[in-house]
């Protein structure tokens, strides 16, 4: 059974970058079927899209986000990254992994969630 | 791109049918048949409930089903049991080839 599970700091200083990594097991990241995407969930407010990446690297991103975001994909170590720079409290939330099927709306399964809180 | 519409909360005795909307545009639910649903308890991680609009997956409760008309989106829920009281989102894909959230529905079972 595919599981996801992120993992990185907790905490994040103002201005800096965010970094989080998301590792796939039960399954193959390499795959065209899917797409491996980024959700995050601000404290008591809903779900917000970042953005996703196909394993040939290509990513889309959220536009109000798409000037300090970027993912990027390893397959060799079966995880793909989230990278958030020039951070504000604005970007504290918990942050999913997902994986989502190419040619389909559905995002499943999902990675329990990590919370990040930028505070100095 | 704004978030989708949903209604902030709907509330529903236990074994009513329930529906909530989820309103877009033609550019994102109006324009694709790629709508899911999502229900989130505290502290959790959301699960898909329905996709594609219409579309359950295996495991999912056929008390749920999905529909369109136009640029909105509805999810409704039948015989509604207290285990259904959560949170529900949305999501469309846009024709700028990402993705956009409804603002999310707390359902209370009454």
């Amino acid at each position: 059974q595919l599981q996801l599970q992120e993992s990185g700091p907790g905490l994040v200083n103002p201005s800096e970058m965010l970094s989080l990594t998301c590792t796939v097991s039960g399954g193959s990241i390499a795959t065209n079927s899917y797409c491996w995407s980024w959700i995050r969930q601000a404290p008591g407010k809903g779900l917000e899209w970042i953005g996703h990446i196909y394993q040939s690297g290509s990513a889309y991103y959220n536009p109000s986000l798409r000037s300090r975001v970027a993912i990027v994909i390893d397959t060799s170590n079966n995880q793909f990254s989230l990278r958030l720079s020039s951070v504000t409290a604005a970007d504290t939330a918990v942050y999913f992994c997902a994986r989502q099927r190419a040619d389909s709306s559905v995002l499943d399964p999902w990675g329990q969630g990590t919370l990040v809180t930028v505070s100095s | 791109q704004s978030a989708l519409t949903q209604p902030a909360s709907v509330s529903g005795s236990p074994g009513q049918s329930i529906t909530i909307s989820c309103t877009g545009t033609s550019n994102d639910v109006g324009a694709y048949n790629y709508v899911s649903w999502y229900q989130q308890h505290p502290g959790k991680a959301p699960q898909v409930l329905i996709y594609d609009v219409t579309n359950r997956p295996s495991g999912v409760s056929d008390r749920f089903s999905g529909s369109k008309s136009g640029n909105t989106a509805s999810l409704t829920i039948s015989g509604l049991q207290a285990e259904d009281e959560g949170d529900y989102y949305c999501i469309s894909y846009t024709t700028s080839i990402t993705w956009v959230f409804g603002g999310g529905t707390k359902l209370t079972v009454l």
